[in-house]
């Protein structure tokens, strides 16, 4: 069964950082790409991150561009997502997702974890 | 970046009606979008790909058109398990992409 944990989740002060974590099993995680995508309570959905297969495309929504990184370790099957210079704006449910190619230029998530909630208040 | 307008942002329909959803891009974009129902609690599911293409195993009562800056998705007739929320994509921009803001369907 393939399964994507999200965690690192919680809250944090404005101009403070996070690092998010999705743990992968079930699959072959260094052949597929992954996504963050983040969800603002009663907000609709917003791409925050991708990073293809073997980490030579990776592409952030201009709201996160130059504060946060995406990266993987293919060898830990594992995908990060590095928050720093954090604002409110950025409070949001975060969720891992898979995509089904090695690169995303076709985006087709399937599946995504439960998500890990970030809050940035002071 | 592009930007992509979704509208309506709801709408309340009843079963058997026709429902059309529309998504404009900021600039053209050819065919590269796709088309995603969420339900809640769930992945966005893919049901349009290149604008109008069908994904396998969707119900053909949906349907995509569109290319360059203005795309639609068409219920033809709604049925009780479409009650969801829409969401266009856009990939043109690769490697960045671009969700619009969403139609949720609800029950009239």
């Amino acid at each position: 069964e393939v399964q994507l944990v999200e965690s690192g989740g919680g809250l944090v002060q404005p101009g403070r950082s996070l690092r998010l974590s999705c743990a992968a099993s079930g699959f072959t995680f260094d052949d597929y790409a992954m996504h963050w995508v983040r969800q603002a309570p009663g907000k609709g959905l917003e791409w925050v991150s991708g990073i293809s297969w073997n980490s030579g495309s990776i592409g952030y929504a201009d709201s996160v561009k130059g504060r946060f990184t995406i990266s993987r370790d293919n060898a830990k099957n594992s995908l990060y997502l590095q928050m720093n210079s954090l604002r409110a704006e950025d409070t949001a449910l975060y969720y891992c997702a898979k995509d089904i190619g090695h690169d995303y230029g076709d985006p087709n998530f399937d599946p995504w974890g439960q998500g890990t909630l970030v809050t940035v208040s002071s | 970046d592009i930007q992509m307008t979704q509208s309506p942002s709801s709408l309340s329909a009843s079963v058997g009606d026709r429902v059309t959803i529309t998504c404009r891009a900021s600039q053209g974009i050819r065919n590269d979008l796709g088309w995603y129902q969420q339900k809640p609690g769930k992945a966005p599911k893919r049901l349009i790909y290149a604008a109008s293409s069908l994904q396998s195993g969707v119900p053909s009562r949906f349907s995509g058109s569109g290319s360059g800056t203005e795309f639609t998705l068409t219920i033809s007739s709604l049925q009780p398990e479409d009650f969801a929320t829409y969401y266009c994509l856009q990939h043109n921009s690769y490697p960045q992409l671009t969700f619009g803001g969403g139609t949720k369907v609800e029950i009239k």
